[in-house]
This record gives C-alpha cells, sequence and structure tokens, in this order.
C-alpha cells in the first residue's frame, strides 16, 4: 500500500466554484502534513501546511482528519490561476531523520 | 535571498556519459534531497542526505550517485548505468530536526537523452 494516496483528477471546474480535493495516509505515525502547488514544467512550492484544528488562507482551508488518515484542501471562489497540479505531503521521523512521503498529485483546471 | 539554485537548467546527455547536476542552498539547512519526475507522475527519490559526509539511497538510487562535502552542496551524477535517464529532477531542502518543517525545493533541472 502506498504512503500517501490522492486522486489525480483531472478536475475541471468553472470559475467561481468550490472544489475540494483528499489525500490519505497509511502510517498512523505521521507526524506532519502540507499541501503544495506544482505548475506545469515547474517545481512544487509550498501552498500551506496542515493543523489538527484545520486552518485558513484566504480562499484556501486545509484540514486534518488524524482518525481516518485523510487530508483536505479545499479551494473556493476558484481563480484561473488556481490551475496547478496539488500535492499532499506526509513527514514521518524513522530512524535517520525525517521522511517526506509525497502523494501523485491532483490536477485542477479552472475554466473560464 | 535565501534559496536553492540548480544548474543547469537543461542538459543534454549522450549515450555512454556521465552527467553531473548540481544543487547549492544558503538555507543552512542540514538535510537535502533528490527526486526525479517523469511526465504525469509524482516525486520519486533518488537519494538524500541528513548532514554532510552522509547520503542514503531513495527509492531509485541505482544508476545515480551523490556527495555531501558540504553542507551547502549535493551534486547528483546521473551514470551511464541510468538506462532511461529523461526526466525532471528535483533538488530539495529541509531543516532536520524538528520533524514539522516542509521542504523547499529548487527550480530543477531538464535531462534528455542525445
Amino acid at each position: 500500500r502506498k504512503e500517501v494516496e490522492q486522486d489525480p483528477g483531472p478536475f475541471n471546474v468553472p470559475e467561481g466554484a468550490t472544489v475540494a480535493f483528499n489525500c490519505t495516509y497509511s502510517n498512523s505515525a505521521s507526524q506532519s502534513f502540507f499541501w503544495y502547488r506544482q505548475d506545469c514544467r515547474k517545481e512544487p512550492k509550498l501552498l500551506m501546511s496542515v493543523y489538527s484544528s484545520g486552518n485558513e488562507d484566504g480562499r484556501f482551508t486545509a484540514q486534518l482528519n488524524r482518525a481516518s488518515q485523510y487530508i483536505s484542501l479545499l479551494i473556493r471562489d476558484s481563480k484561473l490561476s488556481d490551475s496547478a497540479t496539488y500535492l499532499c505531503v506526509v513527514i514521518r521521523l524513522p530512524r535517520g531523520g525525517n521522511q517526506f512521503y509525497f502523494g501523485t498529485g491532483t490536477s485542477l483546471t479552472v475554466i473560464p | 535571498d535565501g534559496g536553492i539554485t540548480q544548474s543547469p537548467k537543461y542538459l543534454f546527455r549522450k549515450e555512454g556519459q556521465n552527467v553531473t547536476l548540481s544543487c547549492e542552498q544558503n538555507l543552512n539547512h542540514d538535510a537535502m534531497y533528490w527526486y526525479r519526475q517523469d511526465p504525469g507522475q509524482g516525486l520519486r527519490l533518488i537519494y538524500y542526505s541528513q548532514i554532510v559526509n552522509d547520503f542514503q539511497k531513495g527509492d531509485i538510487a541505482e544508476g545515480y550517485s551523490v556527495s555531501r562535502e558540504k553542507k551547502e552542496s549535493f551534486p547528483l551524477t546521473v551514470t551511464s548505468a541510468q538506462k532511461n535517464p529523461t526526466a525532471f529532477y528535483l533538488c530539495a531542502s529541509s531543516i532536520t530536526d524538528l520533524g514539522n518543517q516542509p521542504q523547499h525545493f529548487g527550480d530543477g533541472t531538464r535531462l534528455s537523452i542525445l
């Protein structure tokens, strides 16, 4: 079983729509969680951390459900510029230091 | 400004040739990582280093080699043993101590076979 699983999409939504992505992780010892954004042919860039209490950054809301082992990203009022691939990332701390586990990404296209 | 610099941006390899991708960071991060990304796919870990003079194989280390002689630098060599090297290579770094710090990425090197 993969450490991190994401629905690859693609998600095609109209401008102004609300869209949500989920990501599940397999190891309950996972410690920290992030969402990254990756534009076509570019490097991943940190979008936001994910906290147990949930956190919001403008139109973006991230949630963590430890009991069910999933994280989510909600984008409200989608803009054309939100079109990208969104990667979820999980950190564990086995011996030897941090281990980062990436999902394969969910593709979002916002349509005019 | 602090950041991670990868060079070159584009690289072409002839058959049988070894090529080296550069990765330098001035973030004072202890840990550095190399990933490979194929079109439409996720990131796969090649090698990582948590501290100077030490590094570990990732999931797809065969055909690659690294060194970590300085904290700031983590070059990746794609050897002739790597038969399918065409991909987007990403270097990343992070703070290791806290377990809650994200990775920061360089802007990548695209490697193609001539």
